[in-house]
């Protein structure tokens, strides 16, 4: 069974930084490319950004609205993938989640960006 | 990119059909969509995957009350014999090489 475990969410004042992680399970995660996909309470769903595998060079991209202070990352050796937040807006509260591909999603995480 | 355009809301009566629309932007029109439920509260969860030919395959225990089809720009998501449980948020999605396109989602309301 897939699994994806998101954690390391939280209250976080505005400028400040945090780093989600997304522990995988269940299928080839050195193989599948990982993406983050976010929600603000109460809209839809928005496309943060995407790593794909080693064998693509880890290339990364990102959605224009957080190009620049987001970075995403993985460790094959801890089926794990990173979203790091840096720079934090009120506008970038929401859930986060991770995904592996269209078909499998996380729980997703909370993130409040706040004074 | 492609854009994805869905109407805001839907509503249908218990045991009832409803046909959801996703249509895709000028120019992507043959592209492969998928369609997500997200109920309130939760994770959203992949129902299917929809080629422009009408084509789908559906996710691990996505129940046959669930189909999809295609006509040009527009795929499609009908639910039949509506249950209370499908009262949810519907989401479709596509993709090219460097990102993912969500539309702005369906909320179905089950009457």
């Amino acid at each position: 069974e897939v699994q994806l475990v998101e954690s390391g969410g939280g209250l976080v004042q505005p400028g400040g930084s945090l780093k989600l992680s997304c522990a995988a399970s269940g299928f080839t995660f050195s193989g599948s490319a990982m993406h983050w996909v976010r929600q603000a309470s109460g809209k839809g769903l928005e496309w943060v950004g995407r790593i794909r595998t080693k064998a693509n060079n880890y290339a990364t991209a990102y959605a224009a609205s957080v190009k620049g202070r987001f970075t995403i990352s993985r460790d094959d050796s801890k089926n794990t993938a990173y979203l790091q937040m840096n720079s934090l807006k009120t506008g970038d509260t929401a859930v986060y989640y991770c995904t592996s591909s269209i078909a499998y999603w996380g729980q997703g995480n909370l993130v409040t960006v706040s004074s | 990119q492609p854009v994805l355009t869905q109407s805001s809301s839907a509503s249908a009566s218990l045991g009832s059909s409803v046909k959801l629309t996703c249509t895709l932007s000028s120019g992507h029109s043959t592209y492969i969509i998928a369609w997500h439920q997200q109920q309130p509260g939760k994770a959203p969860r992949y129902l299917m995957k929809l080629e422009g030919s009408g084509s789908y395959n559906k996710g691990s225990g996505v129940p046959d009350r669930f189909s999809g089809s295609s006509s040009g720009a527009d795929r499609y998501l009908t639910i039949s014999n509506l249950q209370s449980e499908d009262e949810a948020d519907y989401y479709c999605e596509t993709w090219d090489s460097n990102t993912r396109v969500f539309g702005g989602g369906t909320r179905l309301t089950v009457l």
